[in-house]
């Protein structure tokens, strides 16, 4: 079965710097797609940004960002500008293609941004 | 917003007492889906549904029944709630874009006393 592994349990960040949040998961299929999920403390999970596996260019919502290095079965997640409101726990998820609905998610990071 | 509302948000029952948690969506979803978010293992999958009646299991099944009669009504029940089912217990939609992703409700929050 497919897993996830967010080795980074806490990390912190100063407010307006960046921060990069590390995630690698191990597949032996060719297409699936990769996701980062923000738990804020209203515990509502939320789709930060997705991508791809067929994709080379990596994917960006505004100050967020990917590194995907498909070879390495990496999936990082980088925050720019970090803000107050980026606290949270984030989830890297990795979803399978076709109609297989077995996705899998890490166990989180959680997220403290400092004033 | 994808519409997604869970019944009730918290509960509180006795080991041994039959639970039902209510998943409800407005957008005509077809596949739905139960988690469970335990501390150290993020979010697993208990059931799904790929529509009226089709439901499979997931990693975390034991315990656990399903049932989905119309679209947007998928629940999940304990049959005899144990302390090891305390959890927050998530419902989710796969949304209609070309990227499978999912989007989930408010959770509930589960304790088993």
């Amino acid at each position: 079965a497919q897993t996830v592994t967010q080795s980074q349990p806490e990390m912190s960040v100063q407010e307006a710097e960046t921060v990069t949040l590390s995630c690698t998961y191990d597949t032996s299929e060719s297409d699936y797609y990769l996701f980062w999920y923000k738990q804020p403390p209203s515990r509502q999970m939320i789709l930060v940004i997705r991508q791809e596996a067929y994709k080379q260019q990596n994917a960006t919502e505004n100050r967020f960002s990917v590194n995907f290095q498909k070879a390495a079965k990496s999936f990082s997640l980088k925050i720019s500008d970090s803000q107050l409101g980026d606290a949270a726990m984030y989830f890297c998820a990795y979803g399978p293609g076709g109609n297989n609905n077995d996705m899998r998610f890490g166990a989180g990071t959680r997220l403290t941004v400092k004033p | 917003d994808a519409g997604i509302t869970q019944s009730p948000r918290h509960k509180v029952t006795e080991t041994g007492t039959p639970v039902t948690l209510r998943c409800h969506q407005t957008e005509n979803h077809r596949y739905m889906y139960w988690y469970r978010q335990d501390p150290g293992h993020g979010l697993r999958l208990i059931h799904y549904s790929y529509g009226v009646k089709d439901t499979d299991k997931g990693e975390v099944s034991d315990g656990y029944s399903v049932s989905r009669s119309k679209t947007e009504d998928f629940l999940l029940t304990l049959e005899s709630a144990t302390s090891s089912q305390t959890s927050v217990y998530f419902c989710a939609i796969r949304g209609q874009g070309a990227y499978n992703e999912q989007f989930f409700g408010p959770g509930t929050r589960l304790t088993v006393l």
